[in-house]
């Protein structure tokens, strides 16, 4: 298994708090993404990073934040959390090769109440 | 944009038979296609890739077939056991997922 872990791995929380989720890698890859997963929408792209510092959006990035200090921790913050950031959040790494193969965390359930 | 789909949202085979599970695609450009299955609770894991340059990519039980010019691919298994209810997704190398198929193979 690739060296991924997420932490915390459960979280409950309100409205209106920060909540910063945290992406820890052995690996050494240089791609570090973070997914979340509803019901209907499978799994759609938060962030990504593609080296240190180097970050960019993905297709619902709005009311999320990243940041990527060393390359292995990828940090996701919710600076503000509401009820539809409720969900199941992945971390991935790739070394972008061909094919460009992710490889999944085990995931970070968080209820915004 | 959804530019992978998954129409099926569940599948129900008998083991022992063939599971074909489908997906769609919009963007020609696209250089591979991955499948990945997840079971609950855990991250998914890749399971098989096909490049656009081909047209069918075998591993064990598990083929996939792609069609340029109808945008679709399948992943075929055979013969399904009960280890491989789980939800299925596709995705394109643009990092874009597909929304699952739950597959569930009866014993």
């Amino acid at each position: 298994d690739a060296g991924i872990t997420q932490s915390p791995r459960h979280k409950v929380t309100e409205t209106g708090t920060p909540v910063t989720l945290r992406c820890h890698q052995t690996e050494n890859h240089r791609y570090m993404y973070w997914y979340r997963q509803d019901p209907g929408h499978g799994l759609r792209l938060i962030h990504y990073s593609y080296g240190v510092k180097d970050t960019d959006k993905g297709e619902v990035s709005d009311g999320y934040s990243v940041s990527r200090s060393k390359t292995e921790d990828f940090l996701l913050t919710l600076e503000s959390a509401t009820s539809s950031q409720t969900s199941v959040y992945f971390c991935a790494i790739s070394s972008r090769g061909a094919p460009p193969t992710q490889y999944f965390g085990p995931g970070t359930r968080l209820t915004v109440l | 944009d959804q530019q992978v789909k998954q129409n099926s949202p569940s599948l129900s085979v008998q083991e022992g038979r063939i599971s074909i599970l489908n997906c769609d695609y919009t963007n020609s450009m696209f250089d591979y296609f991955l499948w990945y299955k997840k079971y609950p609770a855990e991250g998914p894991t890749f399971l098989i890739s096909i490049s656009s340059i081909k047209d069918k990519n075998e591993d064990g039980r598990f083929t996939v077939f792609l069609n340029k010019s109808a945008k679709h691919l399948s992943l075929h298994i055979v013969p399904s056991q009960p280890g491989d209810s789980a939800v299925y997704f596709c995705a394109a190398d643009d990092m874009r997922f597909g929304a699952g198929t739950r597959l569930t193979v009866k014993p």
